[in-house]
């Protein structure tokens, strides 16, 4: 099975500057999605970014991107002049290419809880 | 606008009494899943749907039903509730597999005593 790894249950970053969250994840799948989700005191569920697992190109959304290394099964997201709306739980996920017997869906960490400090 | 409906939103209900929390998607996508929500634990997956009347086991589906009788619904059922079924429950739904983006409800507070 899938495990996916947040290693930093928290991280405070001042406003305007940069944050790096990391996330790893175990499989041996070689076709896959990556996702990272941002969850506000709402508990509303946003999608940030996503990657696929065949693209070598690192995914960017605006001041949000990620460092993909496959060969590593790491998944960093970097949050480029953090403000304060950016303060959340931040969860990283991973969905199979391929339908599997068992489980078909997101398989998340246990979530980063990111403070911007104004 | 593109939703997904959960209700009820908020619950408070008691060991053992039957409860249904229902999920309404308004995209025609197939797959819908369940969700529950536990501090320090993440998400995890309940039941999953891939289309009318298919459905299947995620990662913690003991103490839960579901039914996907059409397309835009698909309801949690808890027929005997337990304290250990207090949790954040999330609704979900995607035109598709992979990358498609998945749509999810705005949760429902399930808290059993």
């Amino acid at each position: 099975a899938q495990t996916v790894t947040q290693s930093q249950p928290e991280m405070s970053v001042q406003e305007a500057e940069t944050v790096t969250l990391s996330c790893t994840y175990d499989t041996s799948e070689s076709d896959y999605y990556l996702f990272w989700y941002k969850q506000p005191p709402s508990r509303q569920m946003i999608l940030v970014i996503r990657q696929e697992a065949y693209k070598q190109q690192n995914a960017t959304e605006n001041r949000f991107s990620v460092n993909f290394q496959k060969a590593a099964k790491s998944f960093s997201l970097k949050i480029s002049d953090s403000q304060l709306g950016d303060a959340a739980m931040y969860f990283c996920a991973y969905r199979s290419a391929v339908l599997r017997g068992g489980a078909d869906g997101l398989t998340f960490g246990k979530g980063t809880h990111l403070i911007i400090q104004p | 606008e593109a939703q997904v409906t959960q209700n009820p939103r908020y619950l408070i209900t008691v060991t053992g009494k039957k409860l249904t929390v229902t999920c309404s998607q308004n995209m025609n996508h197939e797959y819908m899943s369940w969700y529950r929500q536990d501090p320090g634990l993440g998400l995890r997956q309940i039941y999953y749907s891939m289309n009318v009347e298919v459905t299947d086991k995620g990662d913690v589906p003991e103490g839960y039903k579901v039914s996907r009788k059409e397309k835009r619904n698909f309801p949690l059922i808890l027929e005997s509730p337990s304290p250990n079924q207090t949790s954040l429950y999330f609704c979900a739904s995607s035109m598709g597999r992979g990358v498609d983006t998945i749509y999810f409800g705005e949760g429902s507070w399930l808290t059993v005593v």
